[in-house]
């Protein structure tokens, strides 16, 4: 069984501040990806890392995946409360071309307060 | 990625009872799709890959005769929760993985 574990759980902090989000795991991936979820929505999309050691940056976010694709994290610049949600990473086994199933993370629920 | 719509999107039916969600694939030929169960203040985990035309794949504690899979063309899937309980009570979200994953907006239900 992969497992993803995310750290931390929760985050409370406020506007302006930075913070990092880890997501570990024994297995290798051949992809990872984070999402956001909003209450009572799916999760969406933030981004897909396929390389080992590949930083993608999306505005104030910035991802990157571990040297050995074993691990991820996600780094957000000057947080706004507009980036409240809870994140997730997931694995993926196999080409993203493919319908390879995700095993998620355990999720970081992070909160920004004005 | 594919767009994905999902329905209902809250649901409220009553204890032995069974209720149908639907996932359809609105722009992409879907071969495979997937259902996630996720609790309150919990992440999603993998119920079962739907396969078109073909019997479900189901995760492990997964109980199958509980959650029936059919995927009876590419551009619909539907899981029906027979004989719901309370313990069903939970959101579940359907996806189709095409260029990435595009996730359905999920449905609530709740078992009373």
């Amino acid at each position: 069984t992969q497992l993803l574990e995310q750290s931390p759980q929760f985050l409370s902090i406020q506007e302006g501040e930075n913070l990092t989000v880890y997501c570990n795991s024994s297995s290798v991936f051949s992809s990872l990806q984070w999402y956001r979820q909003e209450p009572g929505e799916g999760p969406v999309l933030l981004v897909t890392v396929v390389t080992g050691g590949e930083v993608k940056k999306l505005k104030r976010l910035t991802f990157q995946f571990g040297d050995a694709r074993k691990d991820s994290s996600l780094h957000i610049t000057a947080a706004q409360p507009g980036d409240t949600g809870l994140y997730l990473c997931a694995g993926a086994v196999g080409h993203t071309g493919t319908a390879s199933k995700l095993t998620f993370g355990t999720g970081t629920r992070l909160q920004v307060t004005l | 990625g594919a767009v994905v719509s999902q329905h209902p999107s809250r649901v409220i039916c009553k204890s032995g009872t069974s209720v149908k969600i639907e996932c359809r694939s609105l722009d992409f030929q879907a071969t495979t799709m997937f259902w996630y169960r996720q609790f309150p203040k919990q992440s999603l985990m993998l119920m079962a890959t739907s396969n078109e035309g073909s019997k479900a794949t189901y995760e492990q504690g997964v109980e199958k005769d509980k959650f029936l899979i059919n995927h009876a063309s590419l551009t619909l899937s539907t899981l029906t929760v027979t004989s719901a309980h309370p313990e069903d009570s939970s959101f579940y979200i359907c996806s189709v993985g095409f260029r990435g994953y595009t996730f359905g907006s999920g449905t609530r239900l709740t078992v009373v």
